[in-house]
Formats: structure tokens, C-alpha cells, sequence
């Protein structure tokens, strides 16, 4: 089985950078996906990583270690829109996704 | 490209009668999930189609939940008999690819509500 830690709620101010953290513990661990999901909607993706790394995609980067079981999210230039919550969630392979309890992110102006 | 679509968006059933919930895959998705998420925990796996057959049903709670995806398009999650702990937001997705488990994109949800 898998499980995943990551903070309950984490507050920025627009404009700034935050980062968003996730511990996993697992069995078969293949790779780590992020999730935004606004207001209980659908949950969107965001970034995986399957390797070692930082994974970029345009204001949105992850990252992961395998060796220390951990990766993050950072999220740059927030924007208001940005307040959501957002999930780390881990593959242990072809099927199954284990998702944490999710982050809320809360931008101020 | 049309998303994910998921049919009700809710429902409200009393305890011990029948529903069917439905998923609309994206086009040419082989692969498609089901999650369910009761309020207050996380999202949980269900199982994973591939094309019509089950490739992983470990996360099915009991046999009162049935899955299925005829022809390898749309596919329906059946709760017969509903009880009160089935309560929740029931979350379709779809994917392509040997990545598919890592790049999954979800449908709007199923809000079930079992009085």
C-alpha cells in the first residue's frame, strides 16, 4: 500500500512563490502526479515525474527524489486563481493512484 | 476535444434502492478509472478499465458495487443496494498511454447523496 503526507493548508500573497511539499511511503513506486482541484470540481493535472528531477510547465514545476521518498510543487507568480487545493498523489504502477488529503492554497491580494 | 463527462452530477437515493452512474471517457482513452471521495477524506481508487476489461478492481469496496465498460467507451458504476456509507463524490477519469496512471484527466463528479 501507499500513503502520502502533505500540509493541510499553506498561505502566499499574489505575486509570490510557494511550494507545496509530499512524503510518501509506498510499495512499487513508479511515479508522482499533482492535482489542482477548485471548490470540490473535477480534479485537473498538473505535472508528473516518473524520474529524479524538476519538471517545468510554465508557472508550475514539480519535483521528486526518490531517494528521500519526497517531491514537491511550486507554484510562481501566484495569482488569486491559484487558490485551490491541490493533491500530490503516487503510482505504483500501470493502475493505481494513491492520493494524499490534499494542500488548500489561500493567495491573498 | 471534449473532456470527461459524468452523468448525473447528482443524486439523491434512499437506502436500499439502486443507482447507476455514468463516465464518457475522452475519445480514444483506453484507460479509465474510477475514484470515489467521501467528504472529509481523500480521494480514493476504485478501479481501472482497460478498453473494456478490468485491469484492477483492488480499490471496489463490496460486492454491492458493479463496474462495467461495454465496448471499451463509456462505462457505468452500479450501487445496488445503496446504504448511507456510500455517500460521496464519485470521480470518473481517462488516460492514454503507458503514463496513463501519472496523466489521468477526471470528469466533474457524481455527487451521491444516500438518505
Amino acid at each position: 500500500g501507499q500513503s502520502l503526507e502533505q500540509p493541510s493548508e499553506v498561505t502566499a500573497v499574489e505575486g509570490a512563490i510557494v511550494q507545496i511539499n509530499c512524503t510518501y511511503q509506498t510499495s512499487g513506486f513508479y511515479g508522482l502526479s499533482w492535482y489542482q482541484q477548485h471548490d470540490g470540481g473535477a480534479p485537473t493535472f498538473l505535472s508528473y515525474n516518473a524520474l529524479d528531477g524538476l519538471e517545468e510547465t510554465g508557472r508550475f514545476s514539480s519535483f521528486l527524489s526518490r531517494s528521500d521518498s519526497y517531491g514537491y510543487l511550486l507554484l510562481q507568480e501566484l495569482q488569486m486563481k491559484d487558490s485551490a487545493s491541490y493533491f500530490c498523489a503516487a503510482s505504483s504502477g500501470y493502475s493505481t493512484l494513491t492520493f494524499g488529503k490534499g494542500t488548500m492554497l489561500l493567495v491573498s491580494p | 476535444e471534449a473532456g470527461v463527462t459524468q452523468f448525473p452530477s447528482h443524486s439523491v437515493i434512499e437506502k436500499g434502492q439502486t443507482v447507476t452512474l455514468r463516465c464518457d471517457p475522452i475519445s480514444g482513452h483506453d484507460n479509465l478509472y474510477w475514484y470515489r471521495r467521501v467528504m472529509g477524506k481523500e480521494i480514493k481508487f476504485l478501479l481501472h478499465f482497460v478498453k473494456e476489461s478490468k485491469q484492477d478492481e483492488s480499490g471496489m469496496p463490496n460486492n454491492r458495487f458493479l463496474a462495467e465498460r461495454t465496448g471499451g467507451t463509456y462505462s457505468t458504476l452500479k450501487v445496488q443496494p445503496a446504504e448511507l456509507e456510500d455517500s460521496g463524490v464519485y470521480f470518473c477519469a481517462s488516460s492514454q498511454g503507458r503514463q496513463g496512471a501519472l496523466e489521468q484527466y477526471f470528469g466533474p463528479g457524481t455527487r451521491l447523496t444516500v438518505t
